[in-house]
């Protein structure tokens, strides 16, 4: 049972390059979510989706995008990276909306922009 | 603005003993809280939660304590294992949201 997949788990860009962070679930969870965590912070929200062709900005959303073409797949688009874009991005889902039921995680993706 | 604190960035304690690891809110439409757990190069956890209907949550070696009147939750783990040692990060949620807000997070050592 793979449950969250990240790739990849590293990557440099240079300024102005765009990259798209894959992250694929098996469990079937109509939620899924992307954050950010950047050094002695906590993880803030970029976007979330509640289910297939539906997603909504979170608390970070400039300099993003995101779709959800299938229940499984959520990628994160980064169009002209930037280095405040540099940190470690973490990909989540879950079954319900958070009030009742706990996220599952990706390994996270480690992006520097130089 | 930090709505969900955590003052204190690590904590060193004893194979065995108690670990309470601490955290602070501001925002009062807060009704669920989480702590989640992270390793080095992985994803966070889920480790417990709490309903702000309860006041305590037990689960095993960890228990979170919840005073809404403080804005305040704590977790304890008890008794304390090397295979303790993370991050242990501490997040709400309102009834009508569908995301996290977290803490910034205390590095949890349990030395031998």
């Amino acid at each position: 049972n793979a449950g969250v997949t990240q790739t990849p788990k590293f990557r440099i860009l240079k300024i102005g390059q765009s990259m798209t962070l894959q992250c694929t679930q098996d469990m079937n969870h109509n939620y899924m979510y992307w954050y950010r965590q950047d050094p002695g912070m906590g993880l803030k929200l970029i976007y979330y989706s509640v289910g297939a062709g539906i997603t909504d900005k979170g608390e970070v959303p400039n300099g993003y995008n995101v779709s959800r073409s299938t229940t499984e797949d959520f990628p994160l688009r980064l169009e002209l990276a930037a280095p405040s874009q540099t940190s470690v991005y973490f990909c989540a889902s879950s079954k319900q909306g958070l009030t009742n039921t706990e996220a599952f995680f990706g390994q996270g993706t480690r992006l520097t922009v130089v | 603005d930090q709505q969900v604190k955590q003052n204190s960035p690590s904590l060193s304690v004893q194979e065995g003993r108690i670990s309470i690891l601490n955290c602070d809110y501001t925002n009062s439409m807060f009704d669920y809280f989480l702590w989640y757990k992270k390793y080095p190069a992985e994803g966070p956890t889920f480790l417990i939660s709490i309903s702000s209907i309860k006041d305590k949550n037990e689960d095993g070696r960890f228990t979170v304590f919840l005073n809404k009147s403080a804005k305040h939750l704590s977790l304890h783990i008890v008794p304390s294992q090397p295979g303790d040692s993370a991050v242990y990060f501490c997040a709400a949620n309102t009834g009508t949201a569908s995301k996290l807000t977290f803490g910034t997070g205390t590095r949890l050592q349990v030395t031998l």
